[in-house]
């Protein structure tokens, strides 16, 4: 059965800084891997996906994720962090073999200070 | 843009009520989900369906059914709501198994 683990709480970091938010996966197969962001009391608002090709991913509000299959590892990132950045995120994974449901973390909540 | 709809941003019922959620999509999407959200616990998939008329258990199916006449329209029935049902819903839809799922705004439900 696939899974994810996203071992971080909650992220501390300065606007202006780079920040990381880090997700590990298990799953049957190739993985289909996907970042979402929560603000508070709103649904979650896709920000980008892994399916194959290029390692690095770019998606929505400048974040990026490196796709790292050795270490079977997902991690988001933001060059630049913003205050408006400060949300609830998760990251899921799906697996091409047979009919997989999507699973989800636990979250990570990032908090940018100014 | 895809938009999904879901009928209430906040309910308060009482233990024991029938609580029926709903969620609209326009993307003519295939499948549709039902998940529910909880601090520490991330989001637990209910019910699912991949076409009108059809339905899956999710991995926490219990106390819960569901609807889906419509292609566009699925429901979420707490057929007798408990205190234990308590938390926001999410509703979301993709075009086929493998696609990005788009969610909808949530339900926060609180059962008294």
């Amino acid at each position: 059965a696939q899974s994810v683990a996203q071992p971080e709480d909650q992220v501390n970091v300065a606007e202006g800084n780079p920040l990381t938010v880090k997700c590990t996966y298990s799953v049957s197969g190739n993985p289909y891997l996907f970042w979402y962001v929560q603000y508070p009391n709103r649904g979650l608002q896709f920000l980008l996906k892994y399916i194959t090709g290029d390692n690095l991913v770019k998606g929505s509000y400048g974040f990026e994720a490196e796709f790292n299959k050795s270490q079977t590892s997902f991690h988001l990132k933001k060059p630049s962090a913003l205050v408006s950045d400060s949300a609830l995120y998760f990251c899921a994974v799906t697996g091409d073999t047979g009919f997989q449901k999507l699973v989800f973390g636990t979250g990570t909540r990032l908090l940018v200070s100014p | 843009d895809v938009k999904v709809t879901q009928s209430s941003r906040y309910l308060v019922k009482r233990t024991g009520e029938k609580v029926f959620l709903e969620c609209v999509q326009d993307m003519d999407h295939e499948n549709m989900f039902w998940y529910r959200q909880d601090p520490g616990l991330g989001l637990r998939l209910i019910y699912f369906s991949y076409d009108v008329k059809m339905k899956e258990k999710g991995d926490i199916p219990e106390g819960y059914s569901v609807s889906r006449e419509k292609k566009e329209r699925f429901s979420l029935i707490l057929e007798s709501a408990s205190t234990n049902q308590t938390s926001m819903y999410l509703c979301a839809s993709s075009f086929q198994g493998l696609e990005t799922q788009y969610f909808g705004p949530g339900t926060r439900l609180l059962v008294l």
